[in-house]
């Protein structure tokens, strides 16, 4: 069955754009959540979403939103981007809250 | 929060040589994973053990939640293993696995 499909894989943004990045999960799974990885910070917790509701957000400022569709597919949305946000976006599906967590191969932004 | 830790950091091995990392995290869990990160970056996963013993292979994973730790036994390694492995753990009663910061494996031909 087809895994974690995170579109697009690579994007190049300039400071104070915005971007928006997909997430689309194993299908039947329920639950969403977002990873930023930088090599200063390691792998951080953004947000989790289930039916459509978010459910926990990590300490990000609140240029970092997301939302989940009926459909269990989400996007997550950066604005304002600054040269800090450059890393690699991990989403995770998972069937229910608490089951094993399948990864995407990752969307990875750099900013300039 | 929840702490976890990984040891050790960095690891080198010969191909044919046997390994056991370790996860130490300070609170309860209901859930934890072993992952391997490819060098494109992607997350495989090696185990969903939350508890108990599992074997895939040449690796192989404890976790005693009862005493807050998880190994993993890379047994037989291959220069295919290299790469960085990950724990993460899903603390109790939230929603957001925790990384801990990682082993970088280097198998030597």
């Amino acid at each position: 069955k087809a895994g974690v499909t995170q579109t697009p894989r690579y994007l190049i943004k300039t400071r104070g754009q915005q971007v928006t990045l997909s997430c689309s999960p194993i299908s039947g799974h329920r639950s969403v959540s977002w990873y930023q990885q930088t090599p200063g910070q390691g792998l951080q917790f953004l947000f989790e979403y289930f039916s459509e509701t978010q459910r926990n957000k990590g300490n990000f400022p609140g240029r970092f939103s997301g939302r989940q569709f009926s459909n269990s597919r989400s996007e997550m949305n950066v604005s304002t981007l600054e040269l800090g946000d450059s890393a690699l976006y991990l989403c995770a599906s998972s069937l229910e809250e608490d089951t094993e967590a399948f990864f995407g191969q990752g969307t990875r932004l750099t900013v300039v | 929060g929840i702490q976890v830790e990984q040891s050790p950091p960095d690891l080198i091995l010969q191909e044919g040589a046997n390994s056991t990392l370790r996860c130490n995290f300070s609170d309860s869990v209901n859930n934890l994973q072993w992952f391997h990160q490819n060098p494109w970056g992607q997350l495989i996963n090696l185990f969903y053990i939350p508890s108990g013993t599992k074997q895939n292979g040449r690796l192989s994973a404890t976790t005693v939640a009862t005493e807050r730790y998880s190994l993993l036994y890379i047994s037989s390694s291959q220069t295919t293993d290299s790469g960085v492995y990950f724990c993460a753990v899903l603390p109790s009663g939230t929603y957001k696995y925790i990384f801990g910061t990682g082993t970088r494996l280097k198998v030597l031909a």
